[in-house]
C-alpha cells in the first residue's frame, strides 16, 4: 500500500550546517509530495511541495526535487539556523488521502 | 486569519469517558480531516470528509466517530475513551476535491488528549 519512509532521527547539527533528511515514498499512480514542518506546540505548516517529476519545491532556503526514478523526495538545506530546529515530515497526497512520515526531530546548536 | 481552529486544546479523560473535539475553519474548504500524532508513529489518518456530507474511514478508525455538521465544522467524538487514545489529534482542511491535484492542508494547533 502508499507509504512514506524517512529518515529516522534525530538530528543534531551545528549551525551553518548541511542539512539533508532523507524521504521515499511508496504510491499507486502519481502522487503530489510535500515536506511539513511542525515547531514545538504548533501544529504542522506546509514547508515545500511539488506536483510532478522534476519538480523542485523550496521555501526559506529548503529544497527538495521529485525524483520519480528513485521515488525520492529529500530535503535539503545548505546553512541551517537554530531557528530551524522542528519536526519535519514527508508527505504524499494521492487522491484524496495523505500519508505522512514518521517525522525527523531536527536540533540546530549554536 | 484563524485558519483551522480545534477546541479543547488540553483534556484529561477517565477510561470510559465519552467526549468531542471541534473542529472548524474558515478558508471554505470542501475537505477535513482528523489525524492522530503518537511518537515514533507519525500521524495516522482517523477519518476524513471530502465534502460536506460525507465521511469516509482512514488507518485508525475504531474507537471514533465523526460528524460533518456543515461545511465549516467537523467533529470527531470518542464514545467510550480508552488509554490508547491517549494522543495529540490534529484537525485539518483542504480546498480541493479528491484527484484535483496538490492539495494543501491546513492544520489545526492540536488537541493533547490524556485518557487515565
Amino acid at each position: 500500500g502508499d507509504s512514506v519512509t524517512q529518515m529516522e532521527g534525530p538530528v543534531t547539527l551545528s549551525e551553518e550546517a548541511f542539512l539533508t533528511i532523507n524521504c521515499t515514498y511508496t504510491a499507486t499512480g502519481y502522487p503530489s509530495l510535500f515536506w511539513y514542518v511542525q515547531y514545538p506546540g504548533e501544529g504542522l505548516q506546509l514547508l515545500l511541495k511539488a506536483t510532478k517529476a522534476d519538480d523542485k519545491g523550496s521555501n526559506k532556503g529548503f529544497e527538495a526535487t521529485y525524483r520519480k526514478e528513485t521515488t525520492s523526495f529529500h530535503l535539503e538545506k545548505g546553512s541551517v539556523q537554530v531557528s530551524d530546529s522542528a519536526v519535519y515530515f514527508c508527505a504524499h497526497q494521492t487522491g484524496n488521502q495523505f500519508y505522512f512520515g514518521t517525522g525527523t526531530s531536527l536540533t540546530v546548536i549554536p | 486569519n484563524a485558519g483551522v481552529t480545534q477546541t479543547p486544546k488540553f483534556q484529561v479523560l477517565k477510561t470510559g469517558q465519552s467526549m468531542t473535539l471541534q473542529c472548524a475553519q474558515d478558508m471554505n474548504h470542501n475537505s477535513m480531516y482528523w489525524y492522530r500524532q503518537d511518537p515514533g508513529m507519525g500521524l495516522r489518518l482517523i477519518y476524513y470528509s471530502a465534502s460536506e456530507g460525507t465521511t469516509d474511514k482512514g488507518e485508525v478508525p475504531n474507537g471514533y466517530n465523526v460528524s460533518r455538521l456543515n461545511k465549516r465544522e467537523f467533529s470527531l467524538r470518542l464514545e467510550s475513551a480508552a488509554p490508547s487514545q491517549t494522543s495529540v489529534y490534529f484537525c485539518a482542511s483542504s480546498a480541493r476535491a479528491a484527484g484535483a491535484g496538490a492539495n494543501v492542508l491546513t492544520f489545526g494547533a492540536g488537541s493533547r488528549l490524556t485518557v487515565l
